[in-house]
């Protein structure tokens, strides 16, 4: 199956500093990529959908000055979580689909701790 | 609203034993029904798919079932095993606009298997 590669695993930084969080499509092109939050015990909840060469967009509720998507290129987005404050800690899991397959290959996830 | 929901919450078997998750869905317009499993502090990893004309479809031992008029489905676990405890995830697909499908995550069942 198509591989999508996260980095980093895990990331521990100070508040109020920057993170950036790497999604990668290793052996497919993906024009879309999805980024989800996942809280412990709860399932992923979709933050932004991220598009190639364009603005992304973001679900409701989700501050887009707060998390930066950059898409640009077909193999890569960045999710930048800014000014990081506890209350961001979470795991944070990106996803993405070859083209023509209706299946989405989810990344391993980056574990965020703010501290 | 789109919804999924899975039972049990969680559940613990033994090694060796079967055991069966449910998920209900109220998802408009259906496009598919996946099962993932996710271990703990991991991505999501697709066990099954399944569109509107599949009844079943197996995957060593996991087998799914989608009944689409009662709008549900099941994932039916053979002679579990300790590396089967993970948090199965039922997810359903919309089809959605500008070629992309929204996916509604149900909150998943815990499973553990325990000697």
């Amino acid at each position: 199956g198509a591989v999508v590669s996260q980095h980093p695993s895990w990331v521990i930084c100070k508040s109020g500093t920057s993170v950036k969080i790497e999604c990668r499509s290793l052996d497919f092109q993906a024009t879309t990529m999805f980024w989800y939050r996942q809280f412990p015990k709860q399932s992923l909840m979709l933050m932004a959908t991220s598009n190639e060469g364009s603005k992304a967009t973001y679900e409701q509720g989700v501050e887009k000055d707060k998390f930066l998507i950059n898409h640009a290129s077909l193999t890569l987005s960045t999710l930048t979580v800014t000014s990081a404050h506890p209350e961001d800690s979470s795991f944070y899991i990106c996803s993405a689909s070859p083209p023509g397959q209706n299946i989405q290959y989810f990344g391993a996830g980056t574990r965020l701790s703010v501290l | 609203k789109n919804q999924v929901e899975q039972s049990p919450q969680s559940l613990i078997i033994l090694e060796g034993k079967n055991c069966t998750l449910q998920c209900n869905y109220t998802v408009s317009p259906f496009s598919n029904l996946r099962w993932y499993k996710q271990d703990t502090g991991r991505g999501p990893v697709s066990l099954t798919i399944m569109t509107f004309s599949e009844n079943t479809k197996s995957n060593g031992r996991y087998t799914a079932t989608l009944d689409a008029d009662t709008k549900q489905s099941s994932l039916h676990i053979t002679a579990s095993q300790l590396s089967d405890s993970a948090s199965y995830i039922c997810v359903v697909s919309a089809w959605g606009t500008g070629g992309g499908n929204k996916l509604t995550f149900g909150t998943g069942t815990q499973l553990k298997v325990e000697l």
